[in-house]
């Protein structure tokens, strides 16, 4: 077992370009989140997803950001355009539901200059 | 709004000793707590866990204690160990799982 992949590691970009942050989660797991994490915040869920439907995107902080599951291997999170307040690290977040816990990729590094 | 707050940015315990980190909640409908331990560059690692219905559950180091009254939980480990320096995190579920932002443990020598 792989675990939860995360790509790219890090991302350096300037401000007004467009990110994509990619993730497979762990063959099996029926819910997907997106989380990120900054100093202020902590980690904040972004979305989620069951079975590749988006359950709950309250935490999405503008409509700049987008996440989409086209398969259950797949997910993308977007910022479009990306702002400097976007840098952070980006995890996504597989897991079985109910009492399973999340297990959690590497994360993503996203600086925007 | 915090709904889980982790109120120690960051905790000291000399190896061998007891750590002790604390957790508070304000959402009474929040029905399952964990715990999560985080390296650098790593994603948060799952550690322990504990149901609303019980008050305490243990995992050879590890032991997590519920005060519902209190809207309370603590994550006890004895003995520390030098590995066991991360950063900690408490989550709760209660139709989505939110994190505290977490406090970092130093194990001194």
């Amino acid at each position: 077992d792989a675990g939860v992949i995360q790509s790219p590691r890090h991302e350096v970009t300037e401000m007004g370009q467009e990110v994509t942050l990619r993730c497979k989660p762990i063959s099996g797991h029926d819910y997907l989140f997106w989380y990120r994490q900054t100093m202020m915040r902590g980690l904040e869920l972004l979305i989620y997803f069951n079975n590749n439907v988006p359950i709950d995107d309250s935490g999405m902080p503008e409509d700049r950001f987008s996440a989409k599951m086209p398969n259950a291997s797949f997910s993308t999170l977007k910022i479009q355009p990306s702002e400097p307040r976007d840098s952070a690290v980006y995890f996504c977040a597989s897991s079985l539901g109910g009492n399973s816990p999340l297990h959690f990729g590497n994360g993503t590094r996203l600086t925007v200059t | 709004d915090q709904q889980v707050k982790q109120n120690s940015p960051s905790l000291s315990v000399q190896e061998g000793r007891i750590s002790i980190l604390n957790c508070d909640y304000t959402n009474s409908m929040f029905d399952y707590f964990l715990w999560y331990k985080k390296y650098p560059a790593e994603g948060p690692t799952f550690l322990i866990s504990i149901s609303s219905i019980k008050d305490k559950n243990e995992d050879g180091r590890f032991t997590v204690f519920l005060n519902k009254s209190a809207k309370h939980l603590s994550l006890h480990i004895v003995p520390s160990q030098p590995g066991d320096s991360a950063v900690y995190f408490c989550a709760a579920r209660d139709d989505k799982i939110i994190f505290g932002k977490g406090t970092r443990l130093h194990i001194l020598p």
